[in-house]
């Protein structure tokens, strides 16, 4: 069964560009969170999709967005790039109907995002 | 509003002894709580989780957790350390409110385990 797929790895990208990630969930998930990971910060919650729709989503600026395909496939934008926007974004998918973690989540290997 | 406090950074321990990882909660309303474990360039794994069922909470690998709300812990233990526990190691606090769940992290302990 295959895992969480996070694509692309890695990217570089300049301050003031747009970046969008991709997030491929387990098959038969239907929830997709999104997290950012940095030594600052440690790990903050982004949002949480389900069903297309977004569910929960944590203290982030409005640069920050996502949405979810009906193949449960996830995207998340961050538009005019700061350079603390620097990071690594991970993925995650679980069954659940509402997660924010109450459920099993599965992690991707992340995208490591730097922004010059 | 809910937070994490994970007491120690690293903590560093030899193969075959027991480890601790403390784990702090506040919260509100009753939490959901979860260890999380990151090897490097790996993303998270779910060690265990504590739901409000049983306290004393059996995760893979040999960890384990105990509830304890008077204390307010849900400290991370493991009997006798291996080579390949050694990893970052993070506790989650997630509670309903008003419909949603947000996650909270701790910042993490690095477990050091030496031969």
């Amino acid at each position: 069964k295959a895992g969480v797929t996070q694509t692309p790895r890695y990217l570089i990208k300049t301050r003031g560009q747009q970046v969008t990630l991709s997030c491929s969930p387990i098959s038969g998930h239907r929830s997709v969170s999104w997290y950012q990971q940095t030594p600052g910060q440690g790990l903050q919650f982004l949002f949480e999709y389900f069903s297309e729709t977004q569910r929960n989503k944590g203290n982030f600026p409005g640069r920050f967005s996502g949405r979810q395909f009906s193949n449960s496939r996830s995207e998340m934008n961050v538009s005019t790039l700061e350079l603390g926007d620097s990071a690594l974004y991970l993925c995650a998918s679980s069954l659940g109907v509402t997660t924010g973690m109450n459920t099993e989540a599965f992690f991707g290997q992340g995208t490591r995002l730097t922004v010059v | 509003a809910q937070s994490v406090t994970q007491l120690d950074s690293h903590v560093s321990v030899s193969e075959g002894t027991p480890v601790l990882l403390r784990c702090n909660y506040s919260s509100s309303y009753s939490p959901s709580l979860f260890w999380y474990v990151q090897h490097p360039n790996k993303g998270l794994q779910l060690l265990l989780k504590y739901t409000s069922a049983a306290t004393l909470v059996k995760g893979i690998n040999g960890f384990e957790a105990e509830f304890k709300k008077s204390e307010t812990s849900f400290h991370l233990t493991k009997p006798s350390a291996h080579m390949s526990d050694a990893a970052e190691y993070f506790c989650v606090v997630s509670v309903r409110t008003g419909g949603s769940y947000i996650p909270t992290f701790g910042r993490g302990t690095s477990l050091i385990v030496h031969p």
